[in-house]
């Protein structure tokens, strides 16, 4: 099955630790995107990529950086972890091809918790 | 800017009672409305989704309207069941080159 997968689904860590969070698709989508999820603040979007080759800050960006190493993998790292960036992270995939992009695919969510 | 509201939860209901969420949207143009879910421990999957004024979305029993003139897309579902616990996004995006806004979500429980 066709499916967008995150790596590591937990992890706790330090603050000032940098981390890497993983994300990889079999879908063959074009468009990858970053979001964290905080309780009560719904999605907020902090990098997104619409090709190898372009990245975009969201909403939210700093203290993040990313990494689109090829059209399938698309990594969120955090330089200098804070506990204020505890919260569920969400990859997710979309493609032009599809009703232009409009529908995102979710992965099943990175809980990191930073102590 | 654009953004979305939808009434906070947590709403709790019993089993086949009546469901509505309700969704406004604020945003120039003529954005494509999204409603997505959440199950416990997983990520978001789109529900139903409408692109123009009048569409109905529907699936697995949930319905929306795209109501241009009241700017809503509230979400409704006649008969709840357990497994539709669950949190609710309603969500929208004006073209393929923005990004999707989402709304806060609401929590909805369902007892037996």
């Amino acid at each position: 099955d066709a499916d967008v997968t995150q790596t590591p689904r937990n992890r706790i860590t330090k603050t000032g630790k940098r981390i890497m969070l993983e994300c990889s698709q079999t879908k063959g989508h074009d468009r990858m995107y970053w979001y964290r999820q905080d309780p009560g603040l719904g999605l907020r979007l902090i990098y997104y990529s619409f090709d190898v080759k372009d990245i975009n800050k969201g909403e939210i960006s700093d203290g993040y950086s990313v990494s689109r190493q090829a059209q399938a993998k698309f990594s969120l790292s955090l330089e200098s972890a804070i506990p204020n960036q505890t919260a569920l992270y969400f990859c997710a995939t979309s493609d032009f091809r599809l009703a232009g992009g409009q529908e995102q695919f979710f992965g099943p969510g990175t809980r990191l918790t930073v102590l | 800017g654009d953004s979305v509201t939808q009434m906070e939860g947590p709403v709790t209901l019993s089993e086949e009672a009546f469901l509505t969420i309700n969704c406004t949207y604020t945003a120039t143009g003529y954005p494509s409305l999204f409603w997505y879910v959440q199950y416990p421990g997983e990520g978001l999957q789109l529900l139903l989704k409408a692109t123009k004024a009048d569409d109905k979305g529907s699936n697995k029993g949930f319905e929306a309207t795209y109501r241009k003139e009241t700017t809503s897309f509230h979400l409704e579902k006649g008969s709840v069941q357990v497994s539709d616990s669950a949190v609710y996004f309603c969500a929208l995006i004006k073209t393929s080159y923005d990004k999707v806004i989402f709304g806060p979500g609401t929590s909805l429980s369902v007892i037996p």
